[in-house]
């Protein structure tokens, strides 16, 4: 299984904007960047996911950098309920997500 | 919108007992997971259905542990002779047909005492 590298713990400040880095220097050409979120005490949630061009949905953007080799979840506008942990996961057809730690944010008020 | 459903959501039993939880999917999801979370960890896959098949099983799923989905909508897991390591978040997940996107459900936490 291709494999990502995150940060353990980021913060921001409320309302302002997040970037979360992933690193995936083994991706392969048709490896699928998926981004899950776990809020306290629920099941992940989906958030975006993108192969190589960058994605906008009405959570976050996915920046995919140029190579693949790595991408950043951004959300525009950091509020309390997007404290949570944030899973980078690569996906190819037909296999199983893998879970890492992920990153787990802190959003100051 | 009903989601993802698992029962029950907290479980707390013996060591040698037999625990079952149960999951029922999205309506007409066709694939269905079953993950393991420990504190501090991602979800672990444990195994996943497609319709009333069983197509994989991690070697993590010992042989205390079984899943079925007998009709292709709900499904459980059943630990035998639970053991104080196989306390965790079991999760459940649904996807619908000819998509990745996996839901999940709010969990069932097991406390093995």
């Amino acid at each position: 299984d291709a494999k990502t590298t995150q940060p353990n713990s980021m913060e921001s400040n409320e309302e302002e904007p997040v970037h979360l880095p992933c690193n995936h220097s083994t991706i392969s050409g048709t490896d699928y960047i998926h981004w899950y979120r776990q809020l306290p005490s629920q099941g992940p949630e989906y958030v975006i996911h993108g192969l190589t061009s960058n994605v906008n949905n009405r959570m976050a953007s996915l920046a995919i950098a140029e190579d693949r080799k790595s991408s950043t979840l951004i959300l525009h506008r950091a509020t309390l309920r997007d404290a949570a942990v944030y899973y980078c996961i690569l996906r190819n057809y037909g296999q199983n997500f893998v879970f890492g730690p992920g990153t787990r944010l802190s959003v100051l008020p | 919108d009903t989601g993802v459903s698992q029962d029950p959501r907290h479980k707390i039993t013996k060591r040698g007992q037999n625990v079952t939880f149960r999951c029922d999917p999205i309506s007409e999801h066709n694939r269905l997971y079953w993950y393991r979370q420990t504190l501090g960890q991602g979800p672990e896959f444990l195994t996943y259905f497609q319709n009333e098949a069983q197509l994989e099983k991690s070697r993590l799923l010992s042989d205390r542990f079984s899943a079925e989905r007998p009709k292709g909508s709900f499904s459980t897991l059943e630990i035998q002779r639970t053991e104080q390591g196989d306390s965790a978040m079991y999760l459940c997940a649904s996807t619908p047909r000819g998509q990745a996107t996996q839901f999940f459900g709010p969990g069932t936490r097991l406390t093995v005492l």
